[in-house]
């Protein structure tokens, strides 16, 4: 069975401080991965994805995430945080032949000031 | 303009009641969806339309039907509320026949049944 998993439901750190958001997926055919944000009582907004090519993808607002083949993971990360960045962050995976996204349990990330 | 629009913004109900949400996309898409966000915040696909035809249903109860009346518009309807229906319930497009399923949401609808 295709899944994601969000190794950590709530991530608090300082604001300009680097942050890491762990992602792993489960899966025994291609995926496509993605990381989405949700703020406050919105919608969610699309960070970045993988799709194929460099492992390395850069997104909006300053994020980046690696795609690890060997790891099955696909962790988020910025270099330094703002307050602007507090919401919860969900990592996603096409799940090709299923036709559908699978979602991580979703992490929440607090910038304290 | 907004891609994926949602209305109501917020619903309450008391249980037995049916009530409907509905979903519209000006991005020219082909395929909609609806997911459940629960209370601890996990997103689940419910269903996907592609070209009006039901794609996925995945396990949902019968008292939820999605009705498409053309490709921009994906209704929910709900019969019988129970309040383990209580979520927020989100709409989401794509384009069918990339190679990728980049899906754009709407700001979602919380519904909440007492």
């Amino acid at each position: 069975a295709q899944s994601v998993t969000q190794l950590d439901s709530q991530v608090p750190v300082f604001e300009e401080a680097p942050v890491e958001l762990r992602c792993n997926y489960s899966s025994s055919v291609s995926v496509y991965l993605f990381w989405y944000v949700q703020y406050p009582n919105q919608g969610l907004q699309l960070l970045l994805k993988y799709l194929s090519g460099s492992t390395l993808v850069k997104g909006i607002n300053g994020f980046e995430a690696e795609f690890n083949k060997s790891q099955t993971s696909f962790h988020l990360r910025k270099p330094s945080v703002h307050i602007s960045d507090t919401a919860e962050y969900f990592c996603a995976a096409f799940i090709q032949g299923a036709q559908k996204l699978v979602f991580g349990q979703g992490t929440r990330l607090t910038i304290n000031p | 303009d907004t891609a994926v629009s949602q209305t109501p913004k917020y619903l309450v109900t008391q249980m037995g009641n049916d009530k409907s949400i509905k979903c519209e996309q000006n991005l020219g898409h082909d395929t909609m969806y609806w997911y459940k966000q629960d209370s601890k915040k996990f997103l689940k696909i419910m269903f996907s339309y592609n070209n009006k035809e039901l794609i996925i249903n995945e396990t949902v109860p019968n008292r939820f039907s999605p009705k498409s009346p053309d490709k921009a518009h994906l209704n929910l309807h709900i019969n019988s509320l129970e309040l383990g229906d209580s979520a927020v319930y989100f709409c989401a497009s794509s384009q069918a026949g990339t190679t990728y399923n980049e899906q754009f949401f709407g700001p979602g609808t919380r519904l909440t049944v007492l």
